[in-house]
């Protein structure tokens, strides 16, 4: 089974600055890993995912992650948001195998300030 | 292309009352996921189909909740009776399938349920 632990459960942030939201998982076998964002009254939208190859992955929105497997870590960045970042993200492993299910965090509430 | 559509965005009911909840996927998507999101938490796995069949339901409480894909296409989602701690968002999500290659669900807007 796996397991995701997001390790804030708010973040504010002011406008222009950067931000680091932090993902640690468990699991006994290999996964991948992605990052959804969800706005107000809206369903999950992909952000980005780590399948294989390079360890840094960029997104859309000018986020970007980086797997770290040692730390079974993968922190979700981006240099600069913006007022339109406030939104809840999630990050999710599921297992390579098959087409497995995703398994979520709790989710960090990303609140960008003017 | 057209996304995940799912209907109602929001249902109030009183409690042991029913309800379902209907989930169109991306045309052509072989595996649908109903997920429930409790305020607070991130979504969790209800069931899984592949085409028609079930994959995975085992989270899914089957005294009071039951689903169905017919025709491998559509589905539904329904709750018999309902209690208080129903109350949540449930995604539907589809994703191409096994061997596309394709990891990526693609979520609908969700149902909001209130259980009062």
């Amino acid at each position: 089974a796996q397991s995701v632990t997001q390790l804030d459960s708010q973040v504010p942030v002011f406008e222009e600055a950067p931000v680091e939201l932090r993902c640690n998982y468990s699991s006994s076998v290999s996964v991948y890993l992605f990052w959804y964002v969800q706005y107000p009254n809206q369903g999950l939208q992909l952000l980005l995912k780590y399948l294989s190859g390079s360890t840094l992955v960029k997104g859309i929105n000018g986020f970007e992650a980086e797997f770290n497997k040692s730390q079974t870590s993968f922190h979700l960045r981006k240099p600069s948001v913006h007022i339109s970042d406030t939104a809840e993200y999630f990050c999710a492993v599921s297992e390579i195998r098959g087409n497995t299910p995703l398994v979520f965090g709790k989710g960090t509430r990303l609140s960008v300030i003017a | 292309e057209a996304g995940v559509a799912q209907s109602p965005r929001y249902k109030i009911i009183e409690k042991r009352q029913s309800v379902a909840f209907w989930c169109n996927p991306i045309s052509g998507h072989a595996t649908l996921y109903w997920y429930q999101q409790i305020l607070g938490q991130g979504p969790k796995l209800l069931i899984q189909f592949q085409n028609n069949g079930v994959v995975d339901d085992s989270q899914l409480p089957k005294d009071r909740f039951s689903a169905e894909r017919l025709k491998g296409v559509d589905s539904t989602l329904k709750i018999q009776p309902a209690k208080l701690e129903d109350s949540a968002v449930y995604l539907c999500a589809s994703s191409p399938g096994a061997g596309t290659g394709s990891r990526e669900q693609y979520f609908g807007p969700g149902t909001r349920l209130t259980v009062t």
